[in-house]
């Protein structure tokens, strides 16, 4: 079973670039999440997704933007590439079900602003 | 608003001793609990959960987690360290009143395994 799958793993990006990273899920969950973590702060929650054609602000919203046009597929998109963007990106995904569903993740992009 | 504390942000044990992880939460109201871990450079893997029932919540590799309500408290542990438990772990809680089913994350624990 794929899971949730991130593409792409690694990436390296010069200042005011632009990319779009993908996670794709199989499972049919209607949940899905973009975070971003960095060394001693956790996990941060970028957007989240509650179903098809729906998106909502997290934490750190800033600089960042995403879709979800397929239940399958959220993208996270960065318009112009700043160097604090440096981070380990993951994707979940979640049933929707209930408080006591967990969250599956991807293994993250790993993405360098130079 | 809801948040999680983990007690160090690195821990060191030997092989073969116990292994302790603290996790406390604040909440007037009793969230749902779970332990990720994250082995190095892969996600995170649901490690066990608290929903309702009992304490006592036993996950997978041999670790176990203890809900006390009157302690905010829901600590990890192990009885005894493998090479293999060297990771990071994290910390989560769901909150009922929120219903886009999102996580408050700990900072998380680097747990290092001494031979």
């Amino acid at each position: 079973n794929a899971g949730v799958t991130q593409t792409p793993k690694f990436r390296v990006l010069k200042t005011g670039q632009s990319m779009t990273l993908l996670c794709a899920q199989d499972m049919n969950h209607e949940y899905m999440y973009w975070y971003r973590q960095d060394p001693g702060m956790g996990l941060r929650l970028i957007h989240y997704s509650v179903g098809e054609g729906t998106t909502a602000k997290g934490e750190v919203p800033d600089g960042y933007n995403v879709s979800r046009l397929k239940k399958q597929n959220f993208l996270l998109g960065l318009e112009s590439a700043a160097p604090s963007q440096t981070s380990v990106y993951f994707c979940a995904s979640n049933t929707g079900t209930g408080y006591f569903q967990p969250q599956h993740f991807g293994d993250g992009t790993r993405l360098s602003i130079l | 608003a809801q948040s999680v504390t983990q007690l160090g942000s690195h821990v060191s044990v030997s092989e073969g001793a116990l292994v302790l992880l603290r996790c406390n939460y604040s909440s007037s109201v009793p969230p749902y609990l779970f332990w990720y871990v994250q082995y190095p450079n892969q996600g995170l893997q649901l490690l066990l959960k608290y929903t309702t029932g009992a304490t006592l919540v036993k996950g997978i590799n041999g670790f176990e987690a203890e809900f006390k309500k009157s302690e905010t408290s829901f600590h990890l542990t192990k009885p005894s360290a493998h090479m293999s438990d060297a990771a990071e772990y994290f910390c989560a809680v769901s909150d009922p009143r929120d219903s886009n089913y999102q996580l408050i994350w700990g900072a998380g624990t680097k747990l290092i395994i001494k031979p």
